[in-house]
């Protein structure tokens, strides 16, 4: 089972940001957090991960709670592409991606 | 130059058949994985293979078959194919194992 739970759906004006939030409060102190997207049925693409502090890299920001129990993906400036089904993922220690449903984010123009 | 590769892209086939999927990375990872994601969309995995030895085997039907004769190639064996079967197959690498995965484009295989 999934230990991650996001929104279904959301919606983002092009150009602003998108949050997408995602919970995950049985996660263990030593289990990453990873965020993917899956734009229509292309495989699913590696945007960033992180344990305790926050992170940023060229797609993305990654904000982590103080207690490790919710994060979320920060894209600073949506744009129609960024229009994808985001995944967070736990990765636990049996090393096993277990996949939610994931939140459609439609980005409008 | 494509990280990971998978052939064939579309796969048509009748019940019954036997058909494989190939899976290869370039990336020099130890780690590879198959994946299915059925109709509704729900990504689940297969198995991971690292340095050709077999560590994770879900509930998968032994209808199914992964084979890895390298660590750059992980191929997908299925015998006696089910409307079941229909869905799409995705590879995947990392390295180490449990690290950041690279996935495949897909196999679309649709079995009538």
């Amino acid at each position: 089972d999934a230990k991650t739970t996001q929104p279904p759906s959301m919606d983002c004006a092009e150009g602003r940001a998108a949050n997408l939030p995602c919970n995950h409060s049985t996660i263990s102190g030593n289990e990453y957090v990873y965020w993917y997207r899956q734009i229509h049925s292309q495989g699913p693409q590696y945007i960033i991960h992180g344990l305790k502090n926050n992170e940023t890299n060229e797609m993305a920001s990654l904000i982590i709670t103080e207690d490790r129990k919710s994060s979320t993906l920060i894209l600073p400036h949506a744009t129609l592409r960024d229009t994808a089904v985001y995944y967070c993922i736990v990765l636990t220690g049996t090393y096993k991606y277990i996949f939610g449903t994931g939140t459609r984010l439609k980005v409008l123009a | 130059d494509t990280a990971v590769s998978q052939t064939p892209k579309y796969l048509v086939t009748q019940m019954g058949n036997d058909k494989s999927i190939k899976c290869e990375q370039n990336l020099g990872h130890d780690t590879m994985y198959w994946y299915k994601q059925d109709s509704k969309k729900f990504l689940k995995i297969m198995f991971s293979y690292n340095n050709k030895e077999l560590i994770i085997n879900e509930t998968v039907p032994n209808r199914f078959s992964p084979k890895s004769p390298d660590k750059a190639h992980l191929n997908l064996h299925i015998n006696s194919l089910e409307l079941g079967d229909s869905a799409v197959y995705f590879c995947a690498s990392s390295q180490p194992t449990g690290e950041t995965q690279y996935f495949g484009p897909g196999t679309r295989l649709l079995v009538l």
